[in-house]
């Protein structure tokens, strides 16, 4: 089955500096590639996605790459802010699947 | 619009007891899914409805969980027997589109404590 790795596992940056969040899929199949944010005791919230036909998609701050042949993804979040601060999940899902597979997630803290 | 609810947000059990975990997913989707998530861990799929319909229970850990979707629209997941592996946040998500394709929308998932 799938397998998604995630890098760093935290991340702390300061007020205005840029985050980068990587992942890596096992499965060649996979074609959508969701980015969810988790504040505490709250649900996953979708931020930003991306299908396999495209290489980079952008949303004011924040931006997403993906390299298919290297079977990686990024997220990309730029002049952060406090309220950035939470945990970011990545998650890959194949062509003729439906579950999202997820990786362990990255606890962002943004410094005032 | 309203989004996924579920209910009870929180439940403590005591070793040995039956849960059950209810989930209202947003009016007119047909897909739903139930999702585990461990203590600093990401979710991990648990199974998966299309209207009522359960097309897929691959990811439930034991014959103690049982989840039904009878109407096509509200879901609960029953845990058996409750132990304390089984402590852990169980999300619920649905979308709009069959097969699952579409995106995901999770509701704010019921904490379990087992005892």
């Amino acid at each position: 089955g799938e397998n998604v790795e995630q890098h760093p596992s935290t991340l702390s940056v300061q007020e205005g500096d840029s985050a980068v969040i990587k992942c890596t899929y096992s499965d060649s199949a996979s074609n959508y590639f969701p980015w969810y944010k988790q504040e505490l005791g709250k649900r996953p919230q979708l931020i930003i996605d991306i299908r396999s036909n495209v290489g980079e998609k952008k949303d004011q701050r924040i931006a997403v790459t993906l390299n298919k042949t290297a079977k990686h993804f990024s997220l990309h979040i730029t002049e952060t802010q406090p309220e950035d601060s939470a945990v970011y999940f990545c998650a890959a899902r194949g062509g003729s699947n439906y579950k999202l597979t997820f990786g362990k997630g990255t606890l962002l803290t943004v410094n005032p | 619009g309203a989004g996924v609810s579920q209910s009870p947000r929180y439940k403590v059990a005591k070793r040995g007891q039956d849960v059950a975990l209810r989930c209202d997913p947003i009016s007119g989707h047909v897909s739903l899914f139930w999702y585990q998530q461990a203590l600093g861990q990401g979710p991990e799929f648990l199974t998966y409805f299309q209207n009522e319909a359960q097309l897929d229970k691959s990811g439930l850990p034991s014959d103690r969980f049982f989840a039904e979707r009878p109407e096509g629209s509200v879901s609960t997941l029953k845990i058996q027997r409750t132990q304390q592996e089984d402590s852990a946040v169980y999300l619920c998500a649905s979308s709009s589109t069959s097969g699952g394709q579409g995106t995901q929308y999770f509701g704010p998932g019921t904490r379990l404590l087992v005892l």
